[in-house]
C-alpha cells in the first residue's frame, strides 16, 4: 500500500525556517517524480515545488522561489522541503504528492500543518 | 488569484447529473490533454478522480466523467449521490516558466 506521511510542521514566527519532510513507503521511491501542495485554510490548492526522480530537475512556484527548498532522499524513500523567510501567507496545510507520469497526482500524504505567526 | 476558473459551488438532487467547468488558457489546459481533477472530502487529501482529460484510475467510480473543449475542461458527476459532496479541483499542465502545474480555484459540490 503506498503511504505518505508528512512531518515536521508547527508554529513558527515570521522570518522563522522550517524542515518539512514526507516519509514514502509502499512503492520504489527512486522511480517517482514528487511534489509538495499546500493549503491556506479555507482556501484551494496551491502547487509548490516538484523535483524529479533523481533529483536533477527541480522547479517552484514564483511565491516560494528563493525562499524554499525541495529535495529527496532516495536511499531513505524521503523527500524534503526546506522552508526559509516564512511569512503569514505560507500558513496552510503542506502535502506531499506522488507525480503521476506528469499527468497528475496519484497519492497525496495527510498533509502537516505549517502556522506562521507572531 | 488561481489560474484556473472554476464556479465557486454546484449543486444538484440525488440521481441528477452535474458538470463542473474549469477554464484555462492555450498554455495550460488548451494546449495540453493534461487536465486532472481531485475530489476532497473536509479535513482529507485530495483524491485523483480524472487524468488526462478523460481518464480514471483505477478505483473511481464510473459515474465521473470528464472532458475538455478548447481552453475549458469538464467534470462531470452522474447519478449525484450524498457521498460526492465535497470540494472539486480541477489542475493542468503549464508551459509558463513560472509553473510546473496550475490548480483551479475549486468547486463546493452541494447534493440537495
Amino acid at each position: 500500500e503506498v503511504q505518505l506521511v508528512e512531518s515536521g510542521g508547527g508554529l513558527v514566527q515570521p522570518g522563522g525556517s522550517l524542515r518539512l519532510s514526507c516519509a514514502a513507503s509502499g512503492f520504489t521511491f527512486s522511480g517517482f517524480e514528487m511534489n509538495w501542495v499546500r493549503q491556506a485554510p479555507g482556501k484551494g490548492l496551491e502547487w509548490v515545488s516538484y523535483i524529479s526522480n533523481m533529483g536533477s530537475t527541480i522547479y517552484y512556484a514564483d511565491s516560494v522561489k528563493g525562499r524554499f527548498t525541495i529535495s529527496r532522499d532516495n536511499a531513505k524513500n524521503s523527500l524534503y522541503l526546506q522552508m526559509n523567510s516564512l511569512r503569514a501567507d505560507d500558513t496552510g496545510v503542506y502535502h506531499c504528492a506522488r507525480d503521476f507520469m506528469g499527468t497528475g497526482f496519484d497519492y497525496w500524504g495527510q498533509g502537516i500543518l505549517v502556522t506562521v505567526s507572531s | 488569484q488561481s489560474a484556473l476558473t472554476q464556479p465557486a459551488s454546484v449543486s444538484g438532487s440525488p440521481g441528477q447529473s452535474i458538470t463542473i467547468s474549469c477554464t484555462g488558457t492555450g498554455s495550460d489546459v488548451g494546449g495540453y490533454n493534461y487536465v486532472s481533477w481531485y475530489q476532497q472530502h473536509p479535513g482529507k487529501a485530495p483524491k485523483l478522480m480524472i487524468y488526462e482529460v478523460t481518464t480514471r484510475p483505477s478505483g473511481v467510480s464510473d459515474r465521473f466523467s470528464g472532458s475538455k473543449s478548447g481552453n475549458t475542461a469538464s467534470l462531470t458527476i452522474s447519478g449525484l449521490q450524498a457521498e460526492d459532496e465535497a470540494d472539486y479541483y480541477c489542475s493542468s499542465y503549464t508551459n509558463s516558466t513560472t509553473l510546473y502545474v496550475v490548480f483551479g480555484g475549486g468547486t463546493k459540490v452541494t447534493v440537495l
